[in-house]
C-alpha cells in the first residue's frame, strides 16, 4: 500500500458528460501527480501540482482540468468525455522537498474510467 | 528527444532463470531512473532506481545496471520467481522536471 488514495476505483459514464476523480496524497507529500494509463499510449503524464499551485503540464487536453486544494488533496475532472477517454487514471504523490529535484513518485492504486 | 525506449514488450522465463529489460534514452539531461512493477490492478509501485553517477545498483534480487555513454540502462531480475510476473516499467526524468516519461512496458512471465 503506497498510501495515496483514490475514488472511485471504477467509473462508468456515457460520451459528453463530465466526471471528477479524486486523489487523496501520502501524508506529507506536496507534489501530486496525474497520469493517464491506455493500451496505445501507456502511461502518460498530465499534470503536476505542489502545494496548491500548477508546477508542470504534460500532454493533458484542454476538456480535462485539475486542482490541488488546501488540504492537498487533488481532483481531476474529465468533461465532454470521448470514447477514447476510456483508460486508467492514476494519482501518484511525493514529498517535493528533494535537494537534488526529483522525489520518488508513489504511485495510487487508479480510477478505471469506461466511456460508453 | 523526450522517449524512453523500452524492450522486449513481453518476456517468458522460467522459475529461476534471470530476465532481462533494457531501455535506452536520447535526452542527455535524464538524471533519474526508475523502474516500477505494476501488477494488473494495481498502481505502478518503485522497485529500483538509479542515477547517472553509478554503473550499477542493487536491491535484493534486482538490479540495474547503467551505460551512460550508451544512453541505455537495463533490469535484471536474479533468481526470478512466479511472483515476479508482472509488467515492469522504466522511466526517466531530470532534475527540476519532476514528470516522469516511463518506457512502454514489459510484461514479464516467470513460469513455475
Amino acid at each position: 500500500d503506497s498510501g495515496v488514495t483514490q475514488t472511485p476505483k471504477h467509473l462508468i459514464t456515457a460520451t459528453g458528460q463530465r466526471v471528477t476523480l479524486r486523489c487523496s496524497p501520502r501524508s506529507g507529500d506536496l507534489s501530486v501527480y496525474w497520469y493517464q494509463q491506455s493500451l496505445d499510449q501507456g502511461l502518460q503524464f498530465l499534470i503536476q501540482y505542489y502545494n496548491g499551485e500548477e508546477r508542470a503540464k504534460g500532454n493533458i487536453l484542454e476538456r480535462f482540468s485539475a486542482q490541488q486544494f488546501p488540504d492537498l488533496h487533488s481532483e481531476l475532472n474529465l468533461s465532454s468525455l470521448e470514447l477514447g477517454d476510456s483508460a486508467l487514471y492514476f494519482c501518484a504523490s511525493s514529498p517535493g522537498t528533494s535537494s537534488q529535484g526529483t522525489d520518488t513518485q508513489y504511485f495510487g492504486p487508479g480510477t478505471r474510467l469506461t466511456v460508453l | 528527444q523526450q522517449q524512453v525506449k523500452q524492450s522486449p514488450q513481453s518476456l517468458i522465463v522460467q522459475k529461476g532463470g534471470i530476465p532481462i529489460i533494457n531501455c535506452a534514452y536520447e535526452n542527455t539531461a535524464f538524471d533519474y531512473f526508475p523502474w516500477y512493477q505494476q501488477f494488473p490492478g494495481k498502481g505502478p509501485a518503485l522497485l529500483i532506481a538509479i542515477r547517472p553517477d553509478v554503473s550499477e545498483k542493487k536491491e535484493g534480487r534486482f538490479t540495474i545496471s547503467f551505460n551512460k555513454s550508451a544512453k541505455q540502462f537495463s533490469l535484471h531480475i536474479m533468481d526470478s520467481q512466479p511472483g515476479d510476473s508482472a509488467t515492469y516499467f522504466c522511466a526517466a526524468s531530470y532534475t527540476g522536471f519532476q514528470k516522469l516519461v516511463f518506457g512502454t512496458g514489459t510484461r514479464l512471465l516467470v513460469s513455475p
